[in-house]
């Protein structure tokens, strides 16, 4: 079972580079997110698609552009990285409007220098 | 403002000991509280309670909620090495939004 996949697992960008970090679900849920965490912070949602063709911003979401490219898949962003953007990123997913957790990727850890 | 504050923020106990983590939360449209667990990667899965009063167990693990204090407390007894992780509780509106606590940090001595 792959469950959610996160590509890259690991990545180092200059300042100003840009990315797209990439998450894939196979058990058919409608809703995706996007967090960062940090340490001492928790996770904190960065946007979230609650269903295919939308996207809404969520805590922190400046500096980052997502794509819901289909049930599947959604992107994220970085469009101009900068080092307070170093971070994990985890992407979830689950089932709108029902009473189910979130199930969540390995992370993507991105240094930005 | 929708929060969730998880006490204590960290914890060092030893094997055998028994812990109770705390979760406070202040969300509206509340449906249900969540804890996972988070070692090295993705936080797993271990409870969602949405009533008041009634406890999860789950080994040496149980959990309870108090909708009318609005807070809910993970137990874990007999701790053992492995429990040491990250615990994590969330809160889901019926919107479903997520919102998450800092964690509590738990480290077990051997």
């Amino acid at each position: 079972n792959a469950g959610v996949t996160q590509t890259p697992k690991f990545q180092v960008l200059k300042t100003g580079q840009s990315m797209t970090l990439q998450c894939a679900q196979d058990m058919n849920h409608n809703s995706m997110y996007w967090y960062r965490q940090d340490p001492g912070m928790g996770l904190r949602l960065i946007y979230y698609s609650a269903s295919e063709g939308t996207t809404d911003k969520g805590e922190v979401p400046n500096g980052y552009n997502v794509s819901r490219l289909n049930k599947r898949e959604f992107s994220l962003r970085l469009e101009s990285a900068a080092p307070s953007q170093t971070s994990v990123y985890f992407c979830a997913s689950s089932i709108m409007g029902s009473n189910q957790p979130q199930h969540f990727g390995d992370g993507t850890r991105l240094s930005i220098l | 403002e929708d929060k969730v504050v998880q006490s204590p923020l960290s914890l060092v106990v030893h094997e055998g000991d028994t812990v109770t983590l705390n979760c406070s939360y202040e969300v509206t449209n509340f449906r249900s509280l969540l804890w996972y667990k988070q070692e090295k990667k993705a936080p797993t899965f271990l409870f969602m309670l949405t009533s008041s009063g009634i406890e999860k167990k789950s080994g040496r693990l149980s959990s309870i909620l108090d909708k009318k204090e609005l807070f809910s407390i993970l137990n874990i007894t007999a701790t053992q090495t492995g429990d040491s992780a990250i615990y994590l509780c969330a809160v889901v509106n019926t919107g479903n939004q997520f919102y998450f606590g800092t964690g509590t940090s738990l480290t077990v001595i051997p």
